[in-house]
């Protein structure tokens, strides 16, 4: 069956701008979840959504935000970009009730010029 | 909380040779403990996991992973690795007292493997 899939792949934007990342979980996945990973930070959680309603949240300023819409698609928006948002943007889906196997998509690179 | 600390950031190894890539944790609750295997270009592939149960737990791969609660440790080991082992390794842990799947992720450790 189909993997997670990111769109887009690749993304170039300038401080300032916003941009809206998408994931479209397996088929039958309900959970997902989004991390930034950095050189510097590593992998981080920002947060989870489960049945559209945002179930865990990291310690992301408000700037970063995201849905899930009732297909479980999810997308991440981040506003007012700044050269630190720079990342590899990855989420993670998993089946209602069975949290301890998440199936990671390939990411959405982000470049802040 | 959580944290997680893998205690090399790179290992380089020979084909053939065993590997162990270390990992610490720290937690005042219960938790599950995972290992992930990052290729270039891709996203996370889940190795093993540790729930409950044996603390000796093997993965895909030929990897497996002993759990020591009272040195806090989720060691992962293979007795032989190949090239196509060379990636970025993670250690994670989760909250076995939170529902939801966030994972707090160590660091990372870079295996290189070479002929």
């Amino acid at each position: 069956k189909a993997g997670v899939t990111q769109t887009p792949r690749y993304l170039i934007k300038t401080r300032g701008q916003q941009v809206t990342l998408s994931c479209s979980p397996i088929s039958g996945h309900r959970s997902v979840s989004w991390y930034q990973q950095t050189p510097g930070q590593g992998l981080q959680f920002l947060f989870e959504y489960f049945s559209e309603t945002q179930r865990n949240k990291g310690n992301f300023p408000g700037r970063f935000s995201g849905r899930q819409f009732s297909n479980s698609r999810s997308e991440m928006n981040v506003s007012t970009l700044e050269l630190g948002d720079s990342a590899l943007y990855l989420c993670a889906t998993a089946l209602a009730g069975d949290y301890h196997e998440q199936f990671f998509g390939p990411g959405t690179r982000l470049t802040v010029l | 909380a959580q944290s997680v600390t893998q205690l090399d950031s790179q290992v380089p190894v020979f084909e053939e040779a065993p590997v162990e890539l270390r990992c610490n944790y720290s937690s005042s609750v219960s938790v599950y403990l995972f290992w992930y295997v990052q290729y270039p270009n891709q996203g996370l592939q889940l190795l093993l996991k540790y729930l409950s149960g044996s603390t000796l737990v093997k993965g895909i791969n030929g990897f497996e992973a002993e759990f020591n609660k009272s040195q806090t440790s989720f060691h992962l080991r293979k007795p032989s690795v190949h090239i196509s082992d060379t990636a970025e390794y993670f250690c994670a842990v989760r909250s076995a007292n939170q529902a939801g799947t966030a994972l707090i992720f160590g660091k990372g450790t870079t295996l290189s493997v070479s002929s």
